[in-house]
């Protein structure tokens, strides 16, 4: 399994304009979980799913963001309008409730920059 | 409110000193707690679970209930323990885990 895949890599674009991150968790696992990574904030969760269901969207930042997972396989992060404070570095998770351990297999991240 | 805190943002020892990266929360229940590792140029992964009371890669960290503590130790730092060191909480019920926001560790030579 080649893990947690997450496209695109790096994402460059001007402020107002709509960025859409990608996610494919691992096959099998049916939670998903994205976070935003920042040197002053560090790793926060902004939302996760269960069987595709979002359970917690606690941590979205304003309405401008939002998180979509039409099916087991894929899971979507759009920002719209983006704002340079929207740079980071976004995480892709997943994991399986099956288990018992609750591990999270982080995909590479995408790296956003906002200008 | 499930909170997570470590206070040091960059641990800097040198090869072979011990280090301890402390890990505090907050949190009303009974919380599993996590340390997870970022190593330069790859992903975030599970270090070690205090369920598992295991030590990986000659760390280990026990859970504190009275000082609701997680510190990760290790009694001789190596070059390669340098990387970014999150510790996590999961609460009871539900799946969500809440980070800290990381300690990076700089073993010097």
């Amino acid at each position: 399994d080649a893990g947690v895949i997450q496209s695109p890599r790096h994402e460059v674009t001007e402020m107002g304009q709509e960025v859409t991150l990608r996610c494919k968790p691992i096959s099998g696992h049916n939670s998903l979980f994205w976070y935003r990574q920042t040197m002053m904030r560090g790793l926060e969760l902004l939302i996760y799913f269960n069987n595709n269901v979002p359970i917690d969207d606690s941590g979205m930042p304003e309405d401008r963001f939002s998180a979509k997972m039409p099916n087991a396989s894929f899971s979507t992060l759009k920002i719209q309008p983006s704002e340079p404070r929207d740079s980071a570095v976004y995480f892709c998770a997943s994991s399986s409730t099956s288990t018992g351990t609750y591990e999270q297999y982080f995909g590479p991240g995408t790296r956003l920059t906002v200008t | 409110a499930q909170r997570v805190t470590q206070p040091e943002k960059l641990l800097s020892v040198f090869k072979g000193a011990p280090v301890e990266l402390k890990c505090n929360y907050s949190y009303s229940g009974s919380p599993e707690l996590f340390w997870y590792v970022q190593y330069s140029r790859q992903r975030l992964q599970l270090l070690l679970r205090h369920i598992s009371r295991e030590s990986i890669k000659g760390f280990t960290a026990d859970l504190n209930k009275g000082e609701t503590s997680f510190h990760l130790k290790k009694p001789f730092a190596q070059e390669e323990d340098s990387a970014m060191y999150y510790c996590a909480l999961k609460g009871t019920g539900g799946f969500k885990t809440i980070f800290g926001a990381g300690t990076r560790l700089f073993v010097k030579a």
